[in-house]
């Protein structure tokens, strides 16, 4: 069982929908990550927000927007999105820090745009 | 350009052989992360190594960081069926790196055959 909740698990969208993922962790880590992930490829870092402040983008397009509401929560904005978008999108947690600190990952979400 | 390589790509075993990742970093790294992604699974964490020439043991896994802390290895003794997956390393560079973003390898997709 993850600690880590992610919804949905699925989303197909066409390429001039606006979709949200939402991602949910109650372990109090102040550090959260969404990366991209496609099929037999290591996660690919995406943002990172630590203590609800944005602290990396990595140039990232403008059609992904993050949002970090609360310590708990992260979302990231779907729109106009690209066929080679589809990807599992996968949010992780963390305590912030140089220190050695584990991230925790979701289920992620299986996105495919049509 | 990428930060930490990993091989191989790919290993297929017999159940009972033995298994061994290696990763390489081209700086220094302050420490290094493994995790085992399941087919179909997000990444789990496995284990942290921080101290040069560490060796960790977990059951039939055991851990190295190398003493340049620059490189480290997993290895699975007598390998089962439960043990198929993808294995990432991850390592934190030891300067400039902030807010806990790993590098990853590109993994090893491991198959066991009964």
């Amino acid at each position: 069982d993850t600690e880590v909740t992610q919804t949905p698990k699925h989303l197909v969208m066409g390429m001039t929908n606006k979709k949200s993922l939402k991602c949910e962790q109650h372990m109090g880590h102040r550090a959260m990550y969404w990366y991209k992930q496609k099929a037999k490829k290591p996660p690919e870092l995406m943002f990172v927000y630590s203590y609800e402040k944005l602290s990396i983008n990595e140039s990232v397009p403008s059609r992904f927007s993050p949002e970090c509401p609360n310590s708990s929560l992260l979302n990231l904005h779907l729109h106009a999105l690209q066929p080679e978008d589809s990807a599992l999108y996968l949010c992780a947690s963390s305590q912030p820090g140089q220190g050695v600190q584990p991230q925790h990952f979701g289920d992620g979400t299986r996105l495919s745009i049509l | 350009g990428q930060q930490v390589m990993q091989i191989p790509q790919y290993q297929h075993v017999q159940e009972g052989e033995d298994f061994t990742t290696y990763c390489n970093s081209s700086t220094t790294l302050s420490n290094i992360q493994w995790y085992k992604q399941r087919p179909g699974g997000h990444p789990v964490f496995l284990i942290q190594l921080v101290k040069s020439g560490e060796v960790k043991k977990q059951k039939r896994l055991t851990f190295q960081f190398g003493e340049a802390k620059k490189n480290s290895s997993l290895h699975i003794t007598a390998t089962q069926t439960t043990d198929v997956g993808t294995y990432f390393c991850a390592g934190r560079r030891r300067r400039g790196s902030t807010l806990g973003r790993l590098y990853f390898g590109r993994g090893t997709q491991l198959t066991v055959w009964p």
